[in-house]
């Protein structure tokens, strides 16, 4: 049962830490999404990618956060420093892109507390 | 920009009564349509989904329209149960299921014995 794996499920961290949140796409998609879930603000797409490669980021505050995939089988999004008001769910997901298009498959996500 | 609209919430039914969530969008082109479903604690799982106009997804009982000509897509299923209590999304995307998506607010659906 394929499924996106996103690691740790919840982060308690003090304000100023460094976070780093890790998603294992579906083996075999070409395209990896984070988004960010509160309250306030519904959904948001923070970055996504393709082929390992950034499509769009703009939705990502530049000056604390970076996405990555250092290779096809992980993709990390790192928070540093962490501020009360990234405390959210972020998820991840996967699907594939180009002529076998597919839906996007979503994690669990991480429940991220910043105090 | 492209955006979604979806009634507010929380809305609570009896079970076996009949749902309807009111979903409008705004897109240049033509886009596809998508309702994904969140149960408590999980991440989003994609309910159905429709690629062109006048199409329709269904699925597990759910059903939703492609209207074109009223830009909406909205969600409907003619007997609920208790186990569709969750929070339902309606999203859009430019090309297709991997490309990005926008996300309307979500609806939470409450259904009691």
């Amino acid at each position: 049962d394929a499924r996106v794996t996103q690691t740790p499920r919840d982060k308690v961290t003090e304000m100023g830490q460094e976070v780093t949140m890790r998603c294992q796409p579906i083996l075999g998609h070409n395209t990896v999404f984070w988004y960010r879930q509160t309250m306030m603000q519904g959904l948001e797409l923070l970055a996504y990618f393709r082929n390992r490669a950034p499509l769009d980021d703009s939705g990502m505050p530049k000056d604390r956060f970076s996405a990555e995939m250092p290779d096809a089988t992980l993709a990390t999004l790192k928070i540093q420093p962490s501020e009360p008001r990234d405390s959210a769910v972020y998820f991840c997901a996967s699907g594939h892109g180009g002529p076998l298009n597919t839906e996007a498959f979503f994690g669990q996500g991480t429940r991220l507390t910043v105090v | 920009g492209n955006s979604v609209t979806q009634m507010e919430g929380p809305v609570t039914l009896s079970e076996e009564a009949f749902l309807t969530i009111n979903c409008t969008y705004t897109a240049t082109g033509y886009p596809s349509l998508f309702w994904y479903v969140q149960y408590p604690g999980e991440g989003l799982q994609l309910l159905l989904k429709a690629t062109k106009a006048d199409d329709k997804g269904s699925n597990k009982g759910f059903e939703a329209t492609y209207r074109k000509e009223t830009t909406s897509f909205h969600l409907e299923k003619g007997s609920v149960q208790v186990s569709d209590s969750a929070v339902y999304f309606c999203a859009l995307s430019d090309q297709g299921g991997s490309e990005k998506l926008v996300f309307g607010k979500g609806t939470k659906l409450t259904v009691n014995p």
